[in-house]
């Protein structure tokens, strides 16, 4: 499972607070990927890292930022977290030794209320 | 961009029948293409995946087609066992140097294996 950790695993917050999402490796894998995952639209790519300091958003970037100041760390932010936020977080990292392949933390389940 | 569909949205069969779920994509550009299996609460898990200088792969009970010219694929299950029963998504991206396989995900497929 690549070694990734994502915290917290689980967290309710109120709607206009900030919050913080870790997700962090320990294979040295380049690229690390932000999703989220709400029925009936599988997962969508939020923003992606191509190494440290270097991201770029994705499908549904709006409303939330990103930092990867270490090649094991990626964080994602909701700066003023809203209800459409609430849903399923995961963390993702790409193997560019074993043909590429991308591997998924465990999640993180976001409440807004 | 890249825009994937796939179908059917559930799938209902009978232990020890197969199982064939597809998914169309747009961006002839796209070139690799992994299945994931999601049990509930849990992770995504990669089950296989084809690139598209192949046609099919196979792992034991789980295969996987491409057509290229017709932008489609498909993931077959033989044999179905109740374990089976599980989300599955497909998913396309654009491997290769300087790109970052950003996956584009297919809506899922619930499959439910009756004993």
């Amino acid at each position: 499972d690549a070694g990734i950790t994502q915290s917290p695993r689980h967290k309710v917050t109120e709607t206009g607070t900030p919050v913080t999402l870790r997700c962090h490796q320990t294979e040295n894998h380049r690229y690390m990927y932000w999703y989220r995952q709400d029925p009936g639209h599988g997962l969508r790519l939020i923003h992606y890292s191509y190494g440290v300091k270097d991201t770029d958003k994705g499908e549904v970037s709006d409303g939330y930022s990103v930092s990867r100041s270490k090649t094991e760390d990626f964080l994602l932010t909701l700066e003023s977290a809203t209800s459409s936020q609430t849903s399923v977080y995961f963390c993702a990292t790409q193997d560019s030794r074993s043909g590429n392949t991308i591997y998924f933390g465990e999640g993180s389940w976001l409440t807004v209320v | 961009g890249e825009n994937v569909e796939q179908h059917p949205s559930t799938l209902s069969v009978q232990e020890g029948d197969s199982a064939v779920i597809k998914c169309t994509y747009s961006d002839s550009a796209s070139n690799y293409f992994p299945w994931y299996k999601q049990e509930l609460g849990k992770r995504p898990q990669l089950i296989i995946d084809i690139r598209s200088n192949v046609g099919e792969k196979k792992d034991q009970r789980i295969a996987v087609t491409l057509n290229k010219t017709a932008k489609h694929f498909s993931l077959h299950i033989t044999e179905t066992q109740p374990e089976d029963s599980a989300v599955y998504f497909c998913a396309a991206s654009l491997h290769g140097s300087g790109n970052t396989g950003k996956l584009i995900f297919g809506q899922g497929t619930t499959l439910q294996v009756k004993p």
